[in-house]
């Protein structure tokens, strides 16, 4: 079946520190990719996303490519900010509509100042 | 715009028992779907609904149902409560036509616990 796999956490950082939160996925088909944050005392939400191969998702400073070819969909951002402290999920779905998603096991970040 | 709502955001149940848990969408939002969150298997999807059908499911047992009502408001109810049911169970919100990934909203959740 479908799956996602992320790197597990915690992951430290320093302030403008640069980010890297791996992710893999297995599907059958041609899956949307996200990455969903989830702040501390917040609900989820997308913080971005790429619907086919070779896509740059980018949002706040983030950005993640569709790799196909090595099925995955990485997260980055160049300078870490303490605001970023938070718990990253990758997910994909293979529905147009973007829902049913799967979601990988989650990745806490913090970083301090 | 008012954001996801669910009702209660705390339940407290003993096993065996049913509970039922609500969600309202964004306005004008069509597609709702339920998650359930806990520390050992994380986020699994458990099923969506798009105008009254349910349109996808996890792989959740029987016991976890669900509907949803004309005004798009869903409901989900889990029959013979069980240990395992305790979750933090999140509802999601997209307009759900389709034609690319749309972005779900995620409500705050309902927070259950099973003795």
């Amino acid at each position: 079946g479908n799956s996602v796999t992320q790197m597990e956490g915690p992951v430290t950082l320093s302030e403008e520190a640069f980010l890297t939160i791996n992710c893999t996925y297995t599907a059958t088909g041609y899956p949307s990719l996200f990455w969903y944050v989830q702040y501390p005392g917040e609900g989820l939400q997308l913080l971005l996303k790429a619907t086919k191969a070779d896509d740059k998702g980018s949002n706040k400073g983030f950005e993640a490519t569709y790799r196909k070819e090595t099925t995955s969909f990485h997260l980055e951002k160049g300078s870490v900010q303490v605001s970023d402290s938070a718990v990253y999920f990758c997910a994909l779905s293979e529905n147009q509509a973007g829902t049913a998603l799967i979601f990988g096991k989650g990745t806490t970040l913090s970083v301090s100042s | 715009k008012a954001g996801v709502t669910q009702t209660p955001r705390y339940l407290i149940k003993t096993r065996g028992q049913q509970v039922t848990l609500s969600c309202s969408p964004i306005s004008g939002h069509r597609s709702v779907s339920w998650y359930q969150q806990t520390p050992g298997q994380g986020l699994q999807f458990l099923f969506e609904y798009f105008s009254e059908t349910q349109r996808n499911k996890g792989n959740f047992p029987g016991r976890f149902s669900g509907r949803q009502f004309s005004n798009s408001r869903s409901e989900m109810n889990v029959s013979t409560l069980e240990l395992g049911d305790s979750a933090l169970y999140l509802c999601a919100s997209s307009l759900g036509v389709g034609g690319g990934a749309e972005t779900q909203y995620f409500g705050p959740g309902t927070r259950l616990l099973v003795l």
